[in-house]
């Protein structure tokens, strides 16, 4: 079990709102991602970061945004929450290994947006 | 445009079978190939990789095929048990340290 974590694991919330997910990870790695899914589709990318004070938007849209102040934590941010970022979002990290990076999986937060 | 294509269909084989789950990709040269294991719910967990210069892989009652030729891995499960029902998922690097994901294939193993 990856020691990565995100919180909360489900959301409801109202249109408007702003929203922050959480993830931490205990494992010291300097990458961390985070992925949007929908329901049997693929992980799509939507931000990443070397380490920190470092951020990069990923293949995907989003219009999200990401801090990365300390190594173990990468928050996510919604300013204003729509119906349209309903979806499941996951963080992941990795360790540099040659190029061969795999990635640590949390369990996801799972928004819906009314 | 870079595609991973993986069977969207769900397989469902009886337990003590071999499973057989195809990734097929187009418009990528990858220098190795995973494969992660999503259960409903949760985030992928990290399964095998398989380099390019490797035509198969082994983990227990996992093994990995890789065909760049084909542009194809295959991911083999044998014994299949119930608790091998899960989503499989494909990735190939895609620039630096940025994975692309197939949309996985559900696997259902009956009793």
């Amino acid at each position: 079990e990856a020691d990565i974590y995100q919180t909360p694991r489900y959301l409801v919330i109202g249109t408007g709102k702003k929203i922050t997910l959480e993830c931490s990870q205990t494992m010291g790695h300097d990458k961390m991602y985070w992925y949007q899914q929908d329901p049997g589709m693929e992980l799509h990318l939507i931000h990443y970061s070397y380490g920190v004070n470092s951020t990069e938007k990923g293949d995907l849209s989003s219009e999200s945004t990401v801090s990365r102040i300390r190594t173990e934590h990468f928050p996510l941010t919604l300013e204003s929450a729509r119906p349209s970022h309903t979806s499941q979002y996951l963080c992941a990290s990795s360790e540099p290994s040659g190029g061969e990076e795999t990635q640590y999986f949390g369990p996801g937060t799972r928004l819906l947006v009314l | 445009s870079q595609k991973i294509e993986q069977n969207s269909e769900a397989l469902n084989i009886q337990e003590g079978k071999t499973a057989t789950l195809t990734c097929n990709y187009t418009n990528y040269s990858p220098a190795y190939l995973q494969w992660y294991r999503q259960d409903p719910g949760r985030g992928p967990v990290f399964l095998l990789l398989i380099r390019e210069n490797e035509k198969e892989k082994r983990k227990e009652r996992l093994k990995v095929t890789f065909d760049t030729t084909l542009k194809q891995s295959l991911f083999h499960i044998t014994a299949s048990q119930p608790a091998d029902s899960a989503t499989y998922l494909c990735a190939l690097v895609a620039g630096y340290n940025k994975l692309i994901f197939g949309a996985g294939t559900r696997l259902a193993v009956h009793p």
